[in-house]
């Protein structure tokens, strides 16, 4: 089993809908959490970062974590065509200094 | 600030030859490092470098991949000798020492046939 998991699409929605990208985890020593953003032939790009159970929210991006449930949620509001890339969560455990474990990624394409 | 930089862009080797990859960090990033990406999965870390010391290679496949990072600025990944399965993007990253987060470069994809 991996230690995190996530739907790797694809992910269809009209433009202007609300997405939710969504990870489990399987270890509870994960303690920071991460959206990246990578678009065709890019590298990742950090969205959001959190280390508390709750919300946090960026313009268009709310990131949620539960740590109870070791479920995390990123959603996006009011979908553009520019949002159509492969989403990644990634996790850091507390004490093991920088080292992300990934999901293996959502794919979302926003439709015009 | 300039990003992450990274040479070739793309590369394509038969098996068994080996190739290089370079990496140049944000200049003052303390820490990089090397991830490889497989087609449809997330990043995995092979090496992190704090400055010019190795902080974690656990997962780096010492038999036929090294890396180095000269002076503690520019970074290269060798493979040697290549297999199918090295085709992959290879990612480099840095960033400072704190859990918020680095910049990525746009990679190297490296095809082995």
């Amino acid at each position: 089993q991996k230690e995190v998991e996530q739907d790797p699409g694809p992910l269809s929605v009209p433009e202007g809908a609300i997405v939710s990208l969504n990870c489990t985890y399987s270890n509870s020593a994960f303690q920071y959490f991460m959206w990246y953003r990578q678009y065709s032939r890019k590298g990742p790009e950090l969205l959001m970062y959190t280390y508390s159970s709750g919300n946090k929210e960026d313009g268009r991006f709310t990131a949620q974590v539960d740590k109870s449930s070791k479920y995390i949620s990123l959603f996006i509001r009011d979908s553009q065509p520019s949002d159509s890339a492969t989403y990644l969560c990634a996790m850091i455990k507390g004490g093991s200094g920088d080292k992300l474990t990934f999901g293996t990624g959502t794919r979302l394409a926003v439709r015009p | 600030e300039a990003g992450v930089a990274q040479s070739p862009r793309y590369k394509i080797i038969e098996k068994r030859q080996s190739v290089a990859f370079w990496c140049n960090p944000i200049s003052g990033h303390a820490t990089l490092y090397w991830y490889q990406q497989i087609l449809g999965q997330g990043p995995k870390l092979l090496i992190q470098f704090q400055n010019n010391g190795v902080v974690d290679d656990s997962q780096l496949p010492k038999d036929r991949f090294s890396a180095e990072r000269l002076k503690g600025v520019d970074s290269t990944l060798k493979i040697q000798p290549a297999k199918l399965e090295d085709s992959a993007v290879y990612l480099c990253a840095s960033g400072p020492p704190t859990t918020s987060g680095y910049t990525f470069g746009s990679g190297t994809r490296l095809t082995v046939v």
